[in-house]
Formats: structure tokens, sequence, C-alpha cells
């Protein structure tokens, strides 16, 4: 499975924005950019998945370079609720062995300060 | 509420016994994925499910099985417990294709003492 890297951890302030990044420089052409959150003893979340194009939600954007080797999730105003694990993610729709499965990291642990 | 349901929420087992975990996808989803989520080895894959056939395998024990039935909730049977299965099981679904986001229940917490 291709393998993205992301810090360990970072920290923000309350209403402040969040620049959260991840490098991927063995994603392959069919490998869509996934972001999941995981708030303590809770499943997973989605938050949000993209190509090739940068993409917005209500929860957060994506920002993919051009050459797709990196990616940055962008939550544009931090609050107290979004301090989690952030899982980036690569995802094959090729239909190679690794075809389905999302194969977590260790993401980066977020810390919002009031 | 995610629209995944994962049941029971909590087991207490005794070593050597044998359990069973419940999934219903969110409605719509024909795919299950099964994770265990332990302190030391964050979140593993373990197998999906597509329609009722296996679709890939992860770092699944023998002693694992699951099945997708036609109604497509999902059973994940653990036997011949050991301590080290004590984590968090997670079930998550996708709609066809699954190239939208994944939708994950609130998982089950099992303890083998």
């Amino acid at each position: 499975d291709a393998k993205t890297t992301q810090p360990n951890s970072m920290e923000s302030n309350e209403e402040e924005p969040v620049h959260l990044p991840c490098n991927h420089s063995t994603i392959s052409g069919t490998d869509y950019i996934h972001w999941y959150r995981q708030l303590p003893s809770q499943g997973p979340e989605y938050v949000i998945h993209g190509l090739t194009s940068n993409v917005n939600n209500r929860m957060a954007s994506l920002a993919i370079a051009e050459d797709r080797k990196s990616s940055t999730l962008i939550l544009h105003r931090a609050t107290l609720r979004d301090a989690a694990v952030y899982y980036c993610i690569l995802r094959d729709v090729g239909g190679g062995t690794s075809y389905g499965k999302l194969t977590f990291g260790q993401g980066t642990i977020l810390t919002v300060h009031p | 509420d995610s629209g995944v349901t994962q049941t029971p929420k909590h087991l207490i087992t005794a070593t050597g016994q044998r359990v069973t975990l419940r999934c219903s996808p969110r409605s719509g989803d024909l795919s299950v994925y099964w994770y265990q989520q332990s302190l030391d080895q964050g979140l593993q894959f373990l197998i999906q499910y597509y329609n009722g056939e296996e679709r890939a395998k992860g770092n699944i024990l023998e002693r694992f099985s699951a099945q997708q039935f036609p109604d497509l909730h999902s059973e994940l049977n653990l036997s011949s417990l050991e301590l080290g299965d004590s984590a968090l099981y997670f079930c998550a679904s996708s709609a066809q294709g699954g190239r939208g986001g994944y939708t994950f229940g609130s998982g089950t917490r099992l303890t083998v003492v």
C-alpha cells in the first residue's frame, strides 16, 4: 500500500485556522486521498476526500499539491471539539490487491487550546 | 448516530471463549469492513465483505472469521480468545464502489480476562 507521512502532533488555538500536512510521495494515479479523524473512545469519522482538485465541505478543506505527492487538511476555525487524531489515508480504487481497505497510520494528534 | 450499528457495545469474556460481534451497515451500503484497534497496534484492517462475498483480507487471525448475510449485516466471530484479543472492534460501511467516504460504527469494546 502507498504510505503517508504525518507529523505526530500539532497544536492550535481555538478559532484559529489549522493546516495539517500529509506527504504521500509514492501515490499512484488511482489513489484517492482520504482524511478521517477519531475522537477519544469513538469510531473514526470521515472528514473529506479528493483525487486531484482541491475540495471543500462543511467540515474542512483539502488542498492537494499539483504533483499529488502531498496534501493539507485545513480546518478554517478550530474549536475544542476538533481535538482528535487526524488520519491521512490513500485509498486505491484501481482494483489492485489493496482495493477497498483503508490502511490507517499513526495519524496526527491535534490539540486545541482555549 | 452514524448509521452503522454495532452490538454489543461492551463485552467481557474469559480466555478460550468464543464471541460474536454484529454490525448493521448504513442503509444502502453494500460493503462492510472490520477493524481492530488495540493500544499498541493502532487501527488494523481485518476483512472486507461486498454484497455477501469476501473481498479483501488483512491481518486477520485464523481464530477469527466473518460473514455478511443477505440482509447485508455482518458478524465477526472470535474464538479461542486470548488476553491479547482485548481491543476495540470497529465496523465500517461504504456505498457501491466505495469511492466516497466510509462510515464507522461506535465500536465494540472486547475485554478478555
